[in-house]
Order: C-alpha cells, then structure tokens, then sequence
C-alpha cells in the first residue's frame, strides 16, 4: 500500500510556541491530504481538508488562525500550530489520497505543551 | 452531515474465535466505506473497504458486509489471534468527507 509518513513523531514544546509538523506522501502523489487530531481512547476528528495549491476548509470549531495548513505540492503537507498551549496537546494524524482512492494514514505526531 | 456510530465500544473474544463489529451511518448519499486498525501510538492502517456497488467483500480472515438499504456495515474477523488486538475504525465517506465512528477496542485471549 502507499505509505505516508510524518515528521516529528512526538514533539515537546512550551507554552506559547509554534510547531509545525510534516506529512509527506512517500510514493504518490497527493491530490488531498486531511488533519486530523485524536485524543486519548477517542476517535478521530477531521480538523481540515487541503488541496494542493489552494486554500485549506477548515472543519466547524477548528480555528485556523491557530492551526495553519499549507500544502504546497502534492506529496508535502504541513501543519503549524501556533501560540500553542497544553489544551493542545494531542495525537495529531495527517492522510493523504490521490483522485477519489483510499486514505493513507500517517503515523502521528504526539505533541505535548508544557 | 455524516454521523457514523460503532458497536460495541470494547470486545474480548478467545483466540480462535470469530468477532463482530457493527457501525451504522446516516447519510445516503455516503459511497465507501473503509475499516481501519489502529495500534497503540499508531496512525490508522486501512484493512478493508468495501464501496456501496458492492454488498460484501473478503480478504482471507476478514470481511465486510454492507446493507444500503438499513444504512449498516459490519467487519468480521474469522480465526482471531492475539495480534488481531487493536482499536478498529469504521468510516463513511462521499468525496472529502470521510467520518469516523468511535472505534472497538478488540482483545483476543490468547
């Protein structure tokens, strides 16, 4: 299957800071990739949908001056959380798919906020 | 929009024996439906789909079955083992709306 990788696997960061994570679709080209952040025993939960070249759609609640998205190629996505504080700390998971096929999944980020 | 539910939360089975997940979603106009594993501090890793031209779909010990009509789906697991034990997703999707249900925490005794 395709694989999609992401970068940092975990992060420790303080209060106030900026991070940005990376999603990176390994041997395909990513027409799509979603955001995603899980917590603990819970479900997924979409925060944004990007395409490359255009402008990400933020899914209801999700602040996206606070959760910068930029998918600058078709095989790069980034997400930079910035200002960050402990409330968001979390499991943050990226996918990516070509045309209308399956989602791949990375496999997380753990961001801690200290 | 899409709402997707899951029964049951949690299931422990013995090895060797069959489990049985449920998930229910709202939306008509949903089109594919994936199952996905997740491992502990693991990203989702997708284990079958089946799409909505489609009534039932197999790959060796593992099976979907979708009911349009009743707007349900389920994944079987056939001859479970221990390294089945994962927290498995369903999910309904039209284009770029793909909704999670909130997941079974499967144990297989060995």
């Amino acid at each position: 299957g395709a694989v999609v990788s992401q970068h940092p696997s975990w992060v420790i960061c303080k209060s106030g800071t900026s991070v940005k994570i990376e999603c990176r679709s390994l041997d395909f080209q990513a027409t799509t990739m979603f955001w995603y952040r899980q917590f603990p025993k819970q479900s997924l939960m979409l925060m944004a949908t990007s395409n490359e070249g255009s402008k990400a759609t933020y899914e209801q609640g999700v602040e996206k001056d606070k959760f910068l998205i930029n998918h600058a190629s078709l095989t790069l996505s980034t997400l930079t959380v910035t200002s960050a504080h402990p409330e968001d700390s979390s499991f943050y998971i990226c996918s990516a798919r070509y045309g209308p096929g399956e989602q791949y999944f990375g496999p997380g980020t753990r961001l801690t906020v200290t | 929009g899409e709402n997707v539910e899951q029964h049951p939360s949690t299931l422990s089975v013995q090895e060797g024996d069959s489990a049985v997940i449920k998930c229910t979603y709202s939306d008509s106009a949903s089109n594919y439906f994936p199952w996905y594993k997740q491992e502990l501090g693991k990203g989702p890793q997708l284990i079958i789909d089946i799409r909505s031209n489609v009534g039932e779909k197999k790959d060796q010990r593992i099976a979907v079955t979708l009911n349009k009509t009743a707007k349900h789906f389920s994944l079987h697991i056939t001859e479970t083992q221990p390294e089945d034990s994962a927290v498995y997703f369903c999910a309904a999707s039209q284009v770029n709306d793909m909704r999670f249900g909130a997941g079974t925490r499967l144990t297989v005794k060995p």
